[in-house]
């Protein structure tokens, strides 16, 4: 039973690019959150998708990011025009129906570099 | 503002000894609390949760105990191996608005289990 899986690991971007991140969720998880570390620094949350469905985005900068978790594919998060403030590790975690706990099971992360 | 705290940035004890984590919350609408190991360079891995209603949960060798009044938990390691030596996290969940489950984490203490 394959985890989460996150790709690419590793992504190096210029200034202005864009970075698209990618996450798999566990099988029969219909739950995926995305989480942002700086260096030094716990998990920050940033948005809570189910399937074509935003739930939450109380963590997600006002502008440049957005998230998509479509019917069919991964869960994407985009950053447009990358600045070097964005250069962190992205961790993307799913949890399966809500049955009480909330445990949530984190893929390995991409980890951004913007120069 | 920092809704779950851990003090100790890093903490060493010896290989067959305890090793106690500690936790401070400030939110009293946190009702699930967790435990998350993380290797460098690797995604944070699920260790144990504990809800409100209850003041210990146990599995193996980690045991996680809530002081709900003084909105404290700690995680203790016994006996502590090499294999112990990792970034922990303490992770918090509830009264989100929405039906969220975002979790909020502190900042991580690094155990090192000397041999």
């Amino acid at each position: 039973n394959a985890g989460v899986m996150q790709n690419p690991r590793h992504l190096v971007r210029r200034r202005g690019q864009e970075a698209r991140l990618r996450c798999s969720p566990m099988k029969g998880h219909s739950h995926v959150y995305w989480y942002r570390q700086l260096p030094e620094e716990g998990l920050k949350f940033m948005v809570y998708l189910q399937k074509e469905n935003i739930i939450d985005e109380s963590g997600m900068p006002k502008e440049r990011f957005s998230a998509e978790f479509p019917k069919e594919g991964p869960s994407i998060l985009r950053i447009q025009q990358v600045v070097r403030g964005d250069s962190a590790a992205y961790f993307c975690a799913s949890s399966p129906v809500r049955a009480g706990g909330y445990e949530q099971y984190f893929g390995p992360g991409t980890r951004l570099t913007v120069t | 503002d920092q809704q779950v705290k851990q003090n100790s940035p890093s903490l060493s004890v010896q290989e067959g000894r305890i090793s106690i984590l500690n936790c401070d919350y400030t939110n009293s609408m946190f009702d699930y609390f967790l435990w998350y190991k993380k290797y460098p360079a690797e995604g944070p891995t699920f260790l144990i949760s504990i809800s409100s209603i209850k003041d210990k949960n146990e599995d193996g060798r980690f045991t996680v105990f809530l002081n709900k009044s003084a909105k404290h938990l700690s995680l203790h390691i016994v006996p502590s191996q090499p294999g112990d030596s990792a970034v922990y996290f303490c992770a918090a969940s509830g009264g989100n608005q929405g039906g969220s489950e975002k979790l909020v984490f502190g900042k991580g203490m690094k155990l090192t289990v000397n041999p």
